[in-house]
């Protein structure tokens, strides 16, 4: 595998469900992020993490709790959804600093019915 | 604060045309780094080119090439003799340096290019 991989896909989800997604990275970077990207609306930076720390937290509903277990995988916990939270949740990584380019996973196509 | 515009939302030209996707940005950092993003339908948002703020030169690869002018804030982005292929959604960006690699995104232009 090359590059950022996220699974699965595509997720169905009923609003009481509690599912994950998942993020890995193979290109040794140290900071990981999650963007929720809605229709007709901007990328939103959801979290990031730097070294294994979270360090930023964009006033993300507590229904969707990260997991940063290592500086290569990073997880988005999700719980009790909402309808408005169907979108394609974007995984990327980048070294940490603000001079590198984020690498982006292809996403995860998220319906909550 | 940091912000992104394209205010072009979707443009549609014909093949071979030439295309030009306009970026503004606003911040009040004198070191900051700007992007360039390609989504095609498929999802995944493609690298570009990043470009540092004492970088004023302008650079081509291939069909593309990008204009940076600091006196007017802009960061276009020009594709020359389009193909269906550049069919996508572009996105500019904007990262402060001293946080964390934040990135700020503008809204995207949606490019459809007809053969």
């Amino acid at each position: 595998e090359t590059g950022v991989t996220q699974t699965p896909r595509h997720l169905v989800m009923g609003m009481t469900n509690k599912k994950s997604l998942k993020c890995e990275q193979h290109l040794g970077h140290n900071a990981m992020y999650w963007y929720k990207q809605s229709a007709k609306k901007p990328l939103e930076l959801m979290f990031v993490y730097s070294l294994e720390e979270r360090v930023e937290n964009n006033s993300v509903p507590s229904r969707f709790s990260p997991e940063c277990p290592n500086s290569s995988h990073l997880f988005l916990h999700l719980h009790t959804l909402q309808p408005e939270d169907s979108a394609l949740y974007l995984c990327a990584s980048s070294e940490t600093g603000g001079s590198g380019e984020q690498y982006f996973g292809p996403g995860t196509r998220l319906t909550v019915t | 604060a940091q912000k992104v515009t394209q205010a072009q939302t979707e443009i549609s030209v014909v093949e071979k045309e030439d295309v030009t996707l306009d970026c503004v940005y606003e911040t009040r950092d004198t070191t900051y780094y700007l992007f360039w993003y390609k989504q095609p339908p498929s999802g995944e948002l493609v690298f570009l080119i990043r470009r540092n703020s004492f970088d004023e030169q302008n650079e081509i690869s291939g069909r593309y090439s990008w204009n940076f002018q600091k006196s007017t804030s802009s960061f276009n982005f020009t594709i020359t003799a389009s193909q269906v292929v550049d069919s996508a959604v572009y996105f500019c960006a904007l990262s402060e340096v001293y946080n964390f690699n934040k990135f700020y995104f503008g809204s995207g232009t949606k490019l459809n290019v007809k053969p």
